[in-house]
């Protein structure tokens, strides 16, 4: 299955925006991009995924690579309900209904 | 509220005892996954259902562990002869009927601590 790296932690002030990075060097051209963050003693919340364009909603953005070895999720204005950990996760086109498989993912402090 | 529920919310076991959890998931969802998460890690996929049907179980579901989803609706994770490291937190998630790339709507977990 192929594997994604992202930074342990990263720190943002309030307000300001926020470029979360995932490498996936071995990913397949197939595999979709997930990201998912989990707020202190919550289960995971869904924040964005794509494939290979640029893709924005309401909480995000997510911009990737054109070789899409790597993809950054973007919070444009980050405030103290978005620390998190977010995990960026592959998740392969014949297997869209199965399991997540999660790292570590990088743990964001926003401070005041 | 209608996302997913489970319960108990924490659960604190001694060594051995058994424990059984429960998750309801959104109404109409027919994918029902269970995760194990352990301190500062991400969760780990444990077992999968569609409808009443497991399709697939990880190698970290040991012979103690037994899931079952009898009417498609909700879902039971039950932990026999528990041992301290089945302490973790256990998160139920489902998804909808669709196409592909479904998200995940995950509850709040059960905590268990064994003592």
């Amino acid at each position: 299955d192929a594997k994604t790296t992202q930074p342990n932690s990263m720190e943002s002030n309030e307000e300001e925006p926020v470029h979360l990075p995932c490498n996936h060097s071995t990913i397949s051209g197939t595999d979709y991009i997930h990201w998912y963050r989990q707020l202190p003693s919550q289960g995971p919340e869904y924040v964005i995924h794509g494939l290979t364009s640029n893709v924005n909603n309401r909480m995000a953005s997510l911009a990737i690579a054109e070789d899409r070895k790597s993809s950054t999720l973007i919070l444009h204005r980050a405030t103290l309900r978005d620390a998190a950990v977010y995990y960026c996760i592959l998740r392969p086109l014949t297997d869209s209904w199965g399991k997540l498989q999660f790292g570590a993912g990088t743990q964001v402090v926003v401070t005041p | 509220d209608t996302g997913v529920s489970q319960d108990p919310r924490h659960k604190i076991t001694k060594r051995g005892q058994n424990v059984t959890f429960r998750c309801d998931p959104i109404s109409e969802h027919n994918r029902l996954y269970w995760y194990r998460q352990t301190l500062g890690q991400g969760p780990e996929f444990l077992t999968y259902f569609q409808n009443e049907a497991q399709l697939e179980k990880s190698r970290l579901l040991s012979d103690r562990f037994s899931a079952e989803r009898p009417k498609g609706s909700f879902s039971t994770l039950e932990i026999q002869r528990t041992e301290q490291g089945d302490s973790a937190m256990y998160l139920c998630a489902s998804s909808p009927p669709s196409g592909g790339q479904e998200t995940q709507y995950f509850g709040p977990g059960t905590r268990l601590l064994v003592l």
